[in-house]
């Protein structure tokens, strides 16, 4: 199976300011990544697929990038709405398999 | 709307078997797979298996056979997985999803906590 390895495990930022997640493959998936967001309680969302575009109804401060076995998830101008966990996700080889999730809390 | 409604909560016996409930609505149900995803504070976001919701064939990660069953009935949308033989390991939140055909995982359901204890 292709292994993810998300950073960092947790992440506080201020109100406005822009962070960024790294998600790393064992090896090449060709940009089959996606992003989810998850609240407490709440089933996982999909932010970003195939690593840059964006899943309808996403605000346009989430974006995505990367390529090979290294990808990035931006988030501009942070909101508190934005506080959450995010998961990468590949699936350009089957199981697919998910990142460990990065926390995301207001400094 | 697309829109993935699960049954509730469950609380089973070790050694027993528990089936959930995933009903769809808003779309074409036959047009995307429905997957299944187990969520654990310690072993994160494991995926199960898929169910192609037209054929009701099935494919399964190699760590979950045995333990998932997954079935679909076309008639009311719903997808459902069977888990047996039950453990306290398989305690978690259990979430469908709707896939498609190999892609990401664009809705999901609300998660049904499944909690094996004596």
């Amino acid at each position: 199976d292709i292994q993810m390895t998300q950073s960092p495990a947790s992440l506080s930022a201020s109100l406005g300011e822009t962070v960024t997640i790294e998600c790393r493959a064992s090896e090449d998936i060709y940009n089959g990544l996606a992003w989810y967001q998850q609240k407490p309680g709440k089933s996982p969302q999909l932010l970003i697929y195939n690593a840059n575009s964006l899943h309808t109804g996403v605000p346009s401060r989430f974006s995505g990038s990367g390529s090979g076995t290294q990808y990035s998830l931006k988030i501009n101008s942070l909101q508190s709405e934005d506080v959450a966990s995010y998961f990468c996700q590949q699936y350009y080889d089957y199981p697919p398999t998910f990142g460990a999730g990065t926390k995301l809390e207001l400094k | 709307q697309v829109q993935l409604q699960q049954s509730g909560a469950e609380l089973a016996k070790p050694g027993s078997s528990v089936k959930i409930s995933c009903k769809a609505s808003g779309y074409t149900f036959t047009s995307y797979y429905i997957s299944w995803i187990k969520q654990t504070t310690g072993q994160g976001l494991e995926y199960i298996g898929y169910i192609n919701t037209g054929s009701g064939g099935t494919n399964y990660n190699e760590k979950f056979k045995g333990k998932a069953t997954l079935t679909v009935d076309k008639s009311s949308s719903t997808a459902f997985m069977q888990l047996s033989s039950l453990t306290p390991d398989d305690s978690a939140v259990y979430y469908c999803a709707r896939e498609g055909y190999g892609g990401p995982f664009d809705y999901w359901g609300q998660g049904v906590m499944v909690t094996v204890s004596s």
